[in-house]
């Protein structure tokens, strides 16, 4: 299994200021996902992050208003930039590993963002 | 990208059996069917996952119909600590693609 920390659990910010949002798992995977989850809706997966190469973004979602980083196998964090009240959602990461691989993701906690 | 199809919302009684459906009716050869489930305030969890067997294990079963358009989870004995939102999921190599769950209600 996976243990996984985010930071802020939670915020309440501006619109048109960004956030930096961090991930941190107890060991070394190689993947790690961004997932958002609106208000009282399921959740969608904004990317991909990989280790060494850039992250790789769904339909919908683009590099200049969510960048990724992941600086090594244990640490990622996502950016939400130029916030509106439309980005109010959870976010959350998520990491495959374990004798299960692809088939089990282990989750964090969530951000909940809240933009005025 | 595969979709899945869930009740909005469901109720149980403690201790009874539960059947939670899913349609996926565009599901690919290669897609698995996932269940996690969510706590409030928590990230989902695994719950339990296959491709075209029935499934079983200590949390619940899942039941895949023979063309695979459609699945099942069952939770044998419904306790309280079973309330929550139960995701159908489809997954694709290594992203999951998130149905829109079923609120899960478990009664005394």
């Amino acid at each position: 299994s996976a243990v996984i920390s985010q930071k802020p659990s939670r915020d309440i910010c501006q619109r048109g200021t960004s956030l930096t949002i961090q991930c941190q798992v107890d060991s070394q995977v190689t993947m790690m996902f961004w997932y958002r989850q609106q208000p009282g809706q399921s959740l969608t997966l904004i990317a991909t992050a990989n280790q060494g190469s850039e992250a790789t973004y769904e339909s919908g979602f683009v590099i200049d208003k969510f960048p990724i980083s992941r600086p090594n196998l244990t640490f990622s964090t996502l950016t939400v930039s130029n916030m509106s009240p439309e980005d109010s959602s959870i976010y959350l990461c998520s990491v495959s590993t374990g004798e299960r691989g692809f088939n089990e993701q282990f989750f964090g906690p969530g951000t909940r963002l809240t933009v005025l | 990208d595969a979709k899945t199809t869930q009740p909005n919302s469901m109720e149980s009684n403690e201790e009874e059996p539960v059947h939670l459906p899913c349609n996926h009716s565009t599901i690919s050869g290669t897609d698995y069917i996932h269940w996690y489930r969510q706590l409030p305030s928590q990230g989902p969890e695994y719950v339990i996952h296959g491709l075209t067997s029935n499934v079983n294990n200590r949390m619940a079963s899942l039941a895949i119909a023979e063309d695979r358009k459609s699945s099942t989870l069952i939770l044998h004995r419904a306790t309280l600590r079973d309330a929550a939102v139960y995701y159908c999921i489809l997954r694709n190599f290594n992203k999951f693609y998130f149905g829109s769950g079923t609120k899960l209600n478990v009664k005394p």
